[in-house]
């Protein structure tokens, strides 16, 4: 089957790190994306990873592992905005399969 | 340029009709995919379409139905409409099937009373 799994939820505090995990079983892989979406708004794209390792961007950096169907996404000197919905998703053959994403409240 | 535009915003229909929504892709892109989010199930795959062809379709009835014209501007429509068909439909649209990155529209908000 296929099956992508991520915390429900999560809170951290400002200022502090976060890293927010998934793993994933699906049949074809094309790549492993991380959308950010905030309540009552569209996702927006984050991060994007084809082959293992860590992709850094800013304050976010997403890592992969495809032997381990294993990723997470790690945000640095949290703010207050970064409270959202993190959406996990695999690109498989003519399709994307979401998680049912993670709601990170950052705290005063 | 301009983004993912969807059409209606919000809609409220009753049990038993039909709802046709609109998704007019980011200009010069052609892959066009559809999704429904609920608080429960998250984002589930509806559809994709490229170049007019359905390239793929989730696991959903025949109820639900899409298709894209020549300018890459796609429909999904939806016939005898269910209480559990309340959901935000999104669409998303990358220039080819096989790009890195989906844009998303804001979404239909749709009811069913």
């Amino acid at each position: 089957g296929q099956n992508i799994d991520q915390p429900t939820e999560m809170t951290a505090t400002e200022g502090a790190i976060v890293q927010i995990n998934c793993t994933y079983q699906t049949s074809g892989f094309n790549g492993l994306f991380w959308y950010q979406q905030h309540a009552g708004e569209a996702p927006t794209f984050l991060s994007y990873n084809v082959l293992d390792g860590l992709e850094e961007k800013g304050r976010f950096s997403s890592f992969l592992s495809r032997s381990k169907g294993y990723s997470y996404l790690l945000l640095k000197e949290l703010q207050m905005k970064d409270s959202a919905s993190y959406l996990c998703a695999v690109r498989a053959t003519y399709k994307y399969i979401f998680g049912t994403g993670t709601r990170l409240k950052v705290l005063a | 340029k301009a983004g993912v535009t969807q059409t209606p915003r919000y809609l409220i229909k009753t049990r038993g009709q039909q709802v046709t929504l609109s998704c007019s892709p980011i200009s010069g892109h052609r892959s066009v995919s559809w999704y429904q989010q609920t608080p429960g199930q998250g984002l589930q795959f509806l559809f994709e379409y490229f170049s007019e062809t359905q390239r793929n379709k989730g696991n959903f009835p025949g109820r639900f139905s899409g298709r894209q014209f020549s300018n890459s501007r796609s429909e999904m429509n939806v016939s005898t409409l269910e209480l559990g068909d309340s959901a935000l439909y999104l669409c998303a649209s990358s220039f080819r099937e096989t790009d890195t990155e989906a844009f998303f529209g804001q979404g239909t908000r749709l009811t069913v009373v």
